[in-house]
């Protein structure tokens, strides 16, 4: 199947920091970007997506940035809170990253 | 509501006794598809169905059976359950992994299974 890389797997931040989390992917036919979050003890749900005939989106703090060239796209957090805290999965074609823990400390 | 639902939420096995683990969903979604989650190695698909009656196997399916008789319903099968497959568990629906279509996953709440 295809693969979808997640960096980092792990990511410590202050409170109003930035975080950026990392994926890339491999089937270059693929045109939908989705991240998902999953907070402790609970179901990934969607955050935000983009799809390939954009480079950017935007949603308040979050954003999504794509890179078809080189089959990345990242996920942006400004002025983290507290309740960012979670795991962070990207997926491609219903195949999910690794996951990246972020902290978030006060 | 549109939902996935997931059931037992917890179950404690013996090693060996065959079990279900049932997913059912109302949004009419083609794609529907099962992942076992284990600390550090994130979300990985064990069997996918495109539609009914069309399954395949995903990263990891050794152990693990499925059916797609209806479109609804997708349930997991541990013929003879062993202790490598304690894990928490995910069933996962979207209109479809690829092209236009492709949408979102809308995710059951998790099935956490051990297998003593």
């Amino acid at each position: 199947g295809e693969n979808v890389e997640q960096h980092p797997s792990t990511l410590s931040v202050q409170e109003g920091d930035s975080a950026v989390i990392k994926c890339t992917y491999s089937d270059s036919a693929s045109n939908y970007f989705p991240w998902y979050k999953q907070e402790l003890g609970k179901r990934p749900q969607l955050i935000i997506d983009i799809r390939s005939n954009v480079g950017e989106k935007k949603d308040q703090r979050i954003a999504v940035t794509l890179n078809k060239t080189a089959k990345h796209f990242s996920l942006h957090i400004t002025e983290t809170q507290p309740e960012d805290s979670a795991v962070y999965f990207c997926a491609n074609d219903m195949r999910f990253g690794a996951g990246t823990r972020l902290t978030v400390k006060p | 509501e549109a939902q996935v639902t997931q059931n037992p939420r917890y179950l404690i096995t013996v090693t060996g006794k065959k079990l279900t683990v049932t997913c059912s969903q109302n949004m009419n979604h083609e794609y529907m598809s099962w992942y076992r989650q284990d600390p550090g190695l994130g979300l990985r698909q064990i069997y996918y169905s495109m539609n009914v009656e069309v399954t395949d196997k995903g990263d990891v399916p050794e152990g693990y059976k499925v059916s797609r008789k209806e479109k609804r319903n997708f349930p997991l099968i541990l013929e003879s359950p062993s202790p490598n497959q304690t894990s928490l568990y995910f069933c996962a629906s979207s209109f479809s992994r690829t092209g236009t279509r492709n949408t979102e996953a809308f995710f059951g709440q998790g099935t956490r299974l051990t297998v003593v």
